[in-house]
């Protein structure tokens, strides 16, 4: 069995500061995490992805995620936050030959 | 490669009508899902193929939906007859190893039922 719990709805930033979307997993396999985005009206794209290997994920667009297994914890970061980084993204946990579970989604706010 | 195709991007109907969403998956994927997306259900897993054979449709929300895959390259997705709660937006993804594995996602079909 799978789960993920994204904490928050709703993230609002300035742009040209830090990002941080919180994701929380629970898995009783050695999980496949992944991000995607998706913009409005458009669908869902890969940011990127822990398969396993280093625990600090670089994804597309400046964005990275650190696997932290003792916190069953996979956080998106982002340095400085960009106007086009608006949009809502979603968590994925992966694993053990089932399909994908989805997240409810973080709908990042990003304001001038 | 042009990614996972959908059409039509939009579709607008009656209650009662039928309704056929197509998709043709990312050449060489064995896997193939469908997924519904709402305001207030967020992103369901409507049914799955692999290899052309549907695995798993438990999510499948009644009888009116059916889904087939004839060949590696096209899926559709039927509802018949369409009601107005079946409007949302419908994902068509592929796969090119397991189920849980990453998933190539199609732009969507917003499908409103009037």
């Amino acid at each position: 069995a799978q789960s993920v719990t994204q904490l928050d709805s709703h993230v609002s930033v300035s742009e040209g500061t830090p990002v941080l979307l919180r994701c929380n997993y629970s898995s009783s396999y050695s999980p496949s995490l992944f991000w995607y985005v998706q913009h409005p009206n458009k669908g869902l794209q890969l940011l990127l992805k822990y398969t396993s290997a280093a625990t600090l994920v670089k994804g597309i667009n400046g964005f990275e995620a650190e696997f932290k297994k003792s916190e069953t914890s996979f956080h998106l970061t982002k340095p400085s936050a960009h106007m086009s980084d608006a949009a809502e993204y979603f968590c994925v946990v992966g694993g053990g030959y089932s399909t994908l579970t989805f997240g409810k989604g973080t709908m990042l706010l990003v304001s001038p | 490669d042009a990614g996972v195709i959908q059409s039509p991007r939009h579709e607008v109907t009656e209650m009662g009508q039928e309704v056929t969403l197509r998709c043709k998956p990312i050449s060489g994927h064995d896997y193939l899902f469908w997924y519904r997306q709402t305001m207030m259900r967020g992103l369901e897993l409507l049914i799955y193929f692999n290899n052309n054979v549907p695995i798993d449709d438990s999510g499948m929300p009644e009888d009116r939906f059916s889904a087939k895959m004839p060949n590696a390259s096209f899926s559709t997705l039927k509802i018949q007859p369409s009601e107005p709660r079946d409007s949302a937006v419908y994902f068509c993804a592929s796969s090119p190893r397991q189920a849980d594995n990453e998933q190539f996602f199609g732009p969507g079909t917003r499908l409103t039922v009037l």
